[in-house]
């Protein structure tokens, strides 16, 4: 089955500067990647997602990268403010597998005022 | 505003005990899931629902049983909870396949 690994586990940034998040893959067929954010005791929520035949997708302050041969795709928040404070988990959906998605570990992304 | 939700909210169980958390939504969406999250772990997939005929094992089933009642109904029943399925748990629906999924406000379950 897909298997995928997120970096870094915690990441501390000051406000107003950029955050990364990288996540791998391992099944070659997997096709879609959402990124979620879950604030503390709320449910997880899409904030952005990339499908396998887009390299780069934007959203205002929020951008994800996929590079299929290398099999990663990353996060990238900009202008960072406290509200940006929260979990964040990547998940792959594989093409041929399971219906459902395989998320990595989670980042847990502080914004230093 | 459609949505998905949960019942209970918050269980503490004995070891054992046979118990049943609910998931309904108002979305329209034919697909249905059960996550469980654990810290520093993510989330898992414990089954899948296409529609009211179809039930897939996720990556963590063992120990656990689904049912789809109804198109917007899906529940997931612990025959005999055992400590270790103390966690938080989502229900999830989508459209399809390979799109948005919006989560439950989740279960808390605390199994003694």
């Amino acid at each position: 089955g897909e298997n995928v690994e997120q970096h870094p586990s915690t990441l501390s940034v000051q406000e107003g500067d950029s955050a990364v998040i990288k996540c791998t893959y391992s099944d070659s067929a997997s096709n879609y990647f959402p990124w979620y954010k879950q604030e503390l005791g709320k449910r997880p929520q899409l904030i952005i997602d990339i499908r396998s035949n887009v390299g780069e997708k934007k959203d205002q302050r929020i951008a994800v990268t996929l590079n299929k041969t290398a099999k990663h795709f990353s996060l990238h928040i900009t202008e960072t403010q406290p509200e940006d404070s929260a979990v964040y988990f990547c998940a792959a959906f594989s093409g041929g597998g399971a219906d459902g998605l395989t998320f990595g570990k989670g980042t847990h992304l502080i914004i230093q005022p | 505003d459609a949505d998905v939700t949960q019942t209970p909210r918050n269980r503490i169980t004995k070891t054992g005990k046979r118990i049943m958390l609910e998931c309904s939504q108002t979305k329209g969406h034919d697909r249905m899931y059960w996550y469980r999250q654990d810290p520093g772990l993510g989330l898992r997939l414990i089954y899948y629902s296409f529609d009211v005929k179809d039930i897939n094992k996720g990556e963590i089933s063992d120990g656990y049983s689904v049912s789809r009642q109804a198109q917007a109904k899906f529940s997931l029943s612990l025959e005999s909870a055992i400590p270790n399925q103390t966690a938080l748990y989502f229900c999830a629906t989508s459209r399809g396949s390979h799109n948005e999924q919006f989560f439950g406000p989740g279960t808390r379950l605390t199994v003694l």
